[in-house]
């Protein structure tokens, strides 16, 4: 089975800081990589699919790049309303796998 | 518009099984090739993945729990379910059901329903 492996597990940044979260897949997915946002007693918002298509509605902010095992998600100025954990997921098959999950707070 | 509704116990005791049925609404669970699936979130941990159902009832489970795991769909009542048996305060988590066209993330998210191990 294929292990998503994410990191850091935790992050503080200021505000308008760029950041950026990692997804490593222990085999090759192509691009069947998506982030996701999952704020507390929500349910998970989708922000970039294919690993580099931003989701319709999400802020330009966001965006992600990688192929094959490595991947990532850039923020590029950090805002107090993207406070929240950040998973990746595989979809490359039915058989689904997220990351740990990053939490993003503000320092 | 597509909707998805999780119910069930909202506490089970440790050792029984724990069992959950997802209500799709707003489209019929039988007419395309789509993966229903749970996800789990516990306490102060990430999402896990928990296993998916195919609209024909071809089952896929996470290695880490598939010994434990059953999954299942029902297309007269346009559900599908989930039963994990023995389970532990360790199973203590939201549960949520979700679909996946294939080869496209998850599209549809339930709300999520909290489920609780203790005797």
């Amino acid at each position: 089975d294929i292990q998503m492996t994410q990191s850091p597990s935790s992050l503080s940044a200021s505000v308008g800081d760029r950041v950026t979260i990692t997804c490593r897949a222990s085999q090759g997915i192509s691009n069947y990589l998506a982030w996701y946002q999952q704020k507390p007693g929500k349910v998970p918002n989708l922000l970039i699919y294919a690993a580099s298509t931003l989701q319709s509605g999400v802020p330009s902010r966001f965006s992600g790049s990688g192929s094959g095992t490595d991947f990532t998600l850039t923020i590029s100025s950090l805002q107090p309303e993207d406070v929240a954990t950040y998973y990746c997921q595989k979809y490359n098959s039915a058989f689904w796998a997220f990351g740990q999950g990053t939490k993003v707070e503000i320092k | 518009q597509l909707q998805l509704q999780e119910s069930g116990p909202g506490m089970v005791k440790p050792s029984e099984t724990l069992s959950l049925t997802c209500t799709v609404s707003g489209a019929s669970i039988s007419r395309n090739s789509y993966y229903w699936g749970w996800i789990r979130l516990p306490p102060g941990k990430g999402l896990e993945w928990i296993g998916s159902v195919d609209y024909s009832g071809r089952t896929f489970y996470s290695p880490s729990l598939k010994s434990r795991v059953t999954t299942s769909v029902d297309t007269s009542k346009n559900q599908f379910s989930l039963r994990l048996n023995s389970v532990t305060a360790a199973d203590t988590a939201v549960y949520y059901c979700a679909r996946s066209p294939p080869g496209t993330p998850i599209d549809y998210w339930g709300q999520g329903t909290l489920v609780t191990v203790s005797s």
